[in-house]
């Protein structure tokens, strides 16, 4: 069965103080590793796809990247409006097309 | 363009009752799944229709099910509400039923069963 874990469950930061949020996974093979935002109240929205070890991918003050076993998810110089839930989801190379996501990290950045 | 969107925004229910959600895809999107996401979890998986036919299924019970009609909408309909069933309910359309890196989320269906 497919996991994912996620750590920590909330993180509090100060403007411009860069950290990393973590994903660990465990499948029987990695399709993808998806990073979503999620603001309150609404569905998430698409970040980043990884597809194997060593790959990098950056959009703004983040930088996912992706490792055999855990994801990271790093963030520089953080603002306040980079506040949110960050959930992270594989898809195993199993017959299957569904899904895992892990519980979410959020994310506050204090002004 | 408009994004996904998903009918109604919240909805209560007593325990017992059916429910029915709606979700419209982005134009030209032919897949789409349900998740269900529980206060403080993330989504869980429940079905992904493509073309009008179910391709993947979650570890839900029977009183879960869904269809997909031919302008490509879709329904989740739950029977016997139970309390846990409360939670915030997505829709996400893709292209294709492979696109998962392509997938995009509606705003939800926050039912409240008492």
């Amino acid at each position: 069965e497919d996991q994912v874990t996620q750590s920590p469950e909330a993180l509090r930061l100060q403007e411009g103080e860069s950290s990393s949020l973590n994903c660990s996974y465990t499948v029987s093979g990695l399709r993808g590793l998806f990073w979503y935002r999620q603001d309150p109240g609404k569905g998430p929205e698409f970040l980043f796809t990884l597809y194997s070890a060593g790959e990098e991918k950056e959009k703004e003050r983040l930088k996912a990247t992706l490792t055999k076993k855990e994801s990271f998810l790093h963030i520089t110089a953080p603002k306040p409006e980079d506040s949110a839930t960050y959930l992270c989801a594989v898809l195993s190379s199993g017959g299957s097309y569904i899904p895992t996501f892990g519980r979410g990290t959020s994310l506050i950045v204090h002004p | 363009d408009a994004g996904v969107t998903q009918s109604p925004t919240h909805l209560i229910k007593t325990r017992g009752q059916h429910v029915t959600l709606r979700c419209s895809p982005i134009s030209g999107h032919k897949s789409v799944s349900w998740y269900q996401q529980v206060l403080g979890q993330g989504p869980q998986f429940i079905f992904q229709y493509y073309e009008k036919e179910e391709r993947g299924r979650g570890n839900f019970p029977d009183r879960f099910s869904a269809r997909q009609f031919p302008n490509y909408s879709s329904e989740l309909n739950v029977n016997a509400l139970l309390l846990g069933d409360s939670a915030l309910y997505l829709c996400a359309s893709s292209p294709e039923f492979r696109d998962h890196n392509e997938q995009f989320f509606g705003p939800g269906t926050r039912l409240t069963v008492l």
